[in-house]
């Protein structure tokens, strides 16, 4: 299984607070993802990145925002909490050679409950 | 955009029994398609991918899934689940965006097997 750590698992916050999940990798894999995970409507795509400081929106990308200073750290910010933001948190990986075609590893998600 | 398209959100079915978990994508001039499996409380693994030749694609655990061009659907079948199969089934379509990639899924299908 590919070394994918995601971190915290669990965060309680308030509203309108600052928050930071992180997403460690140890494969190389050039391409990761942040998905959420909610009833109803299966993952949805937030944000992904391609390469160090190479990333693109999701369908969901609206009040959240990443970075990826090097490979094997992927950071997704919610800049201000909402309730609506509560959710469970994955993150993916898949390698850079025929990344159309090759399977995504998954991390064991952070749960994240906004109050 | 490539979508994808889940009809059921919750097959019940007995131990035993055959099973098919639709998925439909859309259209587009070449498409690599996925299912993947999560287990209660886990992230998710693969169970098996669609890329090119031929149309029945074997995975793990005895899943196997056609695809029809024609109808653009990857439908998923087993022909006799256990209870250990019990979890949720996502499809997945990977989206060339330039020059980089998205994977998209479905908002997944919750199979629960009875004894």
């Amino acid at each position: 299984d590919a070394g994918i750590t995601q971190s915290p698992r669990h965060k309680v916050t308030e509203t309108g607070t600052p928050v930071t999940l992180r997403c460690h990798q140890t494969e190389n894999h050039r391409y990761m993802y942040w998905y959420r995970q909610d009833p109803g409507h299966g993952l949805r795509l937030i944000h992904y990145s391609y390469g160090v400081k190479d990333t693109d929106k999701g369908e969901v990308s609206d009040g959240y925002s990443v970075s990826r200073s090097k490979t094997e750290d992927f950071l997704l910010t919610l800049e201000s909490a909402t309730s609506s933001q509560t959710s469970v948190y994955f993150c993916a990986t898949k390698q850079g050679t025929s990344p159309g075609n090759t399977e995504a590893f998954f991390g064991q998600g952070t749960r994240l409950t906004v109050v | 955009a490539q979508s994808v398209t889940q009809l059921d959100s919750q097959v019940p079915v007995f131990e035993e029994a055959p099973v098919e978990l639709r998925c439909n994508y859309s259209s587009s001039v070449s498409v690599y398609l996925f299912w993947y499996v999560q287990y209660p409380n886990q992230g998710l693994q693969l169970l098996l991918k669609y890329l090119s030749g031929s149309t029945l694609v074997k995975g793990i655990n005895g899943f196997e899934a056609e695809f029809n061009k024609s109808q653009t659907s990857f439908h998923l079948r087993k022909p006799s689940v256990h209870i250990s199969d019990t979890a949720e089934y996502f499809c997945a379509v990977s989206e060339r965006v330039d020059s980089s990639y998205k994977l998209i899924f479905g908002s997944g299908t919750r199979l629960l097997v009875r004894p």
